[in-house]
């Protein structure tokens, strides 16, 4: 997976609880993502990160933030987890924004997230 | 405008036999194309990818067709293989910004 590992692997927490996922690399790549995956809707975007303290807010950021002080750890953070962000969370990372232009995203192994 | 219509949902597809998937935008300003892979229980992997000033890319036995014309892009695995079951998603992305990914196709073979 790139040099990417995503912490924890499988959580599960109850309705309230402030949760936080840990994407860390080892690649040194400036572009690093949060996608939710969900059965019916693919990968959505929840935030992305284009360098340290330079982050913005993806297609489905509600009820997440998100916070990087260094370049190798991206974290996805929810402050008051609800059912509707029961989902696999997936880092992704990559050398140019977006992937675009011939550059592919790498993503990590993903995080089972269940919220009771 | 921004979406990737990706179809179909699932697919079974006996071992030897084509399997194909399509997608379709809206955007034409997108000017890349990759499809993602996705085994259970890992992350997605870049398969393959086209731009739109060529018709159609070919990498062993996965193909993607491109019709800029009709705004859809569809991709064909020859000869499927039991290892090929896994999910696909297609993708689209304009000006380097953010990746735009379909809704993914389940693909079983079998044998």
């Amino acid at each position: 997976d790139a040099g990417i590992t995503q912490s924890p692997r499988h959580k599960v927490t109850e309705t309230g609880t402030p949760v936080t996922l840990r994407c860390h690399q080892t690649e040194n790549h400036r572009y690093m993502y949060w996608y939710r995956q969900d059965p019916g809707h693919g990968l959505r975007l929840i935030h992305y990160s284009y360098g340290v303290k330079d982050t913005d807010k993806g297609e489905v950021s509600d009820g997440y933030s998100v916070s990087r002080s260094k370049t190798e750890d991206f974290l996805l953070t929810l402050e008051s987890a609800t059912s509707s962000q029961t989902s696999v969370y997936f880092c992704a990372i990559s050398t140019t924004r977006g992937g675009g232009s011939g550059n592919e995203q790498f993503f990590g192994p993903g995080t089972r997230l269940t919220v009771l | 405008q921004q979406q990737v219509k990706q179809s179909p949902q699932s697919l079974i597809v006996q071992k030897g036999g084509i399997s194909i998937i399509n997608c379709a935008y809206e955007n034409t300003a997108f000017d890349y194309f990759p499809w993602y892979q996705q085994f259970p229980g890992k992350g997605p992997a870049l398969l393959i990818a086209i731009r739109p000033d060529v018709s159609e890319k070919k990498e062993g036995r996965f193909t993607i067709s491109f019709n800029k014309s009709a705004k859809q892009f569809s991709l064909h695995i020859m000869d499927s293989q039991p290892g090929d079951s896994a999910t696909y998603f297609c993708a689209a992305t304009y000006n380097t910004d953010k990746l735009i990914f379909g809704t993914g196709t389940r693909l079983q073979v079998f044998p």
